[in-house]
């Protein structure tokens, strides 16, 4: 399976912009990137995913590159509440059997917040 | 109900004994999954459910059976808890196995 890597922490003010890297240098054509968090004490919460391009949606947006070597997740006014443990996963719609269902959580990159 | 609601929140038992963690979803989703978070080792999939009436082994299923008798429902069974149990439980759901997946808010649990 295609790894990713991040950096196991990250600091940000509130209300700036904060940018998420992930590298995931070994990914096929048919992998898409995911991403999901996890608050404090609470269950992971979906973010967001793409494939090739850009992608935006309330939470957050996905930046990839276009060799799709690497991608980042932007929260454009991170707030108290981004807080969390960021993850980004590789998930491949072709994969059979279990590996098909699963979420492969790394380690992820802990997000702290200052006020 | 809203979501996913897990139950207990949390649960002390002594080695030996049988405990069944429960999982409900009002979603209609078709798939749900059950995962096992420890410290420094990720979320890990214990079994999984691609529709009601039928399952499937994850990465970690020793120790643990479910049941998939309807579309809500998706209850883990400890038939015997050993203290490497200990975890913090997690149950999810999906519209689809491909779909993102919706987390309930955990049961943890102490082996002793």
């Amino acid at each position: 399976d295609a790894k990713t890597t991040q950096p196991n922490s990250m600091e940000s003010n509130e209300e700036e912009p904060v940018h998420l890297p992930c590298n995931h240098s070994t990914i096929s054509g048919t992998d898409y990137i995911h991403w999901y968090r996890q608050l404090p004490s609470q269950g992971p919460e979906y973010v967001i995913h793409g494939l090739t391009s850009n992608v935006n949606n309330r939470m957050a947006s996905l930046a990839i590159a276009e060799d799709r070597k690497s991608s980042t997740l932007i929260l454009h006014r991170a707030t108290l509440r981004d807080a969390a443990v960021y993850y980004c996963i590789l998930r491949d719609p072709a994969v059979s059997g279990a590996g098909s269902y699963q979420l492969t959580f790394g380690k992820g990159t802990k997000l702290s917040v200052i006020p | 109900i809203a979501g996913i609601t897990q139950a207990p929140t949390s649960q002390i038992l002594a080695a030996g004994r049988r405990m069944t963690l429960r999982c409900t979803q009002d979603m209609r989703h078709n798939a749900m999954y059950w995962y096992r978070q420890d410290l420094g080792l990720g979320l890990r999939l214990i079994h999984y459910s691609n529709t009601a009436g039928t399952t499937g082994k994850g990465e970690v299923p020793d120790g643990y059976s479910v049941s998939r008798a309807n579309t809500d429902d998706f209850p883990l069974t400890l038939a015997s808890a050993v203290p490497s149990q200990t975890s913090v439980y997690f149950c999810a759901s999906s519209r689809g196995y491909y779909n993102e997946q919706f987390f309930g808010p955990g049961t943890r649990l102490t082996v002793l």
